[in-house]
């Protein structure tokens, strides 16, 4: 059973429009990671969430951390072809646990 | 800041030959590097935790002895893909954190790995 589950698996805009991309699970983190990975790349970082509720902006990402800390959201405003890529949720559990990474959302923005 | 240099980015290999990656944290030590595997548009699937002067704690699934994993110092961990075979043909990247926890990643750029 995936610990973290994101929805949608994949997505196909176009430029300009908006979209939503969601990380849920049924455990507590204490905290959560957003990272985007490009086609034969390694993932980079976005965001680091550790508050529950709490709101992060970066330019046209919006993210949020549930007031549980069991879910969050990825908000995207006006999306570009260079938002292209697969957005990865990561969350960590606390103590000397791992990071563990959702399933994984592949954006594709039209232009 | 924060490079991990993955080498190599890409190689081809005949069956049953081994292969060697190197995963390099450039400018901060990594007290923890990570293995993953990544088939085409999935997610990482987390192959095992390397910590350095330690042996590598492997993930349920996974051939300690067929996927061998060193780190040597604090900026370099290599995973050997022993007597390969196509099955093994996949995308591997790494990862590194100066600090256990939930500080960041910060991954290589991965090696496309293709065994004809």
């Amino acid at each position: 059973t995936q610990l973290l589950e994101q929805s949608p698996q994949f997505l196909s805009i176009q430029e300009g429009e908006n979209l939503t991309v969601y990380c849920n699970s049924s455990s507590v983190f204490s905290s959560l990671q957003w990272y985007r990975q490009e086609p034969g790349e390694g993932p980079v970082l976005l965001v680091t969430v550790v508050t529950g509720g709490e709101v992060k902006k970066l330019k046209r990402l919006t993210f949020q951390f549930g007031d549980a800390r069991k879910d969050s959201s990825l908000h995207i405003t006006a999306a570009q072809p260079g938002d292209t890529g697969l957005y990865l949720c990561a969350g960590f559990l606390g103590g000397y646990q791992k990071v563990t990474f959702g399933t994984g959302t592949k954006l594709q923005v039209i232009p | 800041g924060a490079v991990v240099s993955q080498h190599p980015s890409w190689v081809i290999c005949k069956s049953g030959t081994s292969v060697k990656i190197e995963c390099r944290s450039l400018d901060f030590q990594a007290t923890t590097m990570f293995w993953y595997r990544q088939f085409p548009k999935q997610s990482l699937m987390l192959m095992a935790t390397s910590n350095e002067g330690s042996k590598a704690t492997y993930e349920q699934g996974v051939e300690k002895d067929k996927f061998l994993i060193n780190h040597a110092s604090l900026t370099l961990s290599t995973l050997t893909v022993t007597s390969a075979h196509p099955e093994d043909s996949s995308f591997y990247i790494c990862s590194a954190q100066s600090r256990t926890g939930d500080s960041p990643l910060h991954f290589g750029n991965g090696t496309r790995l293709t065994v004809t």
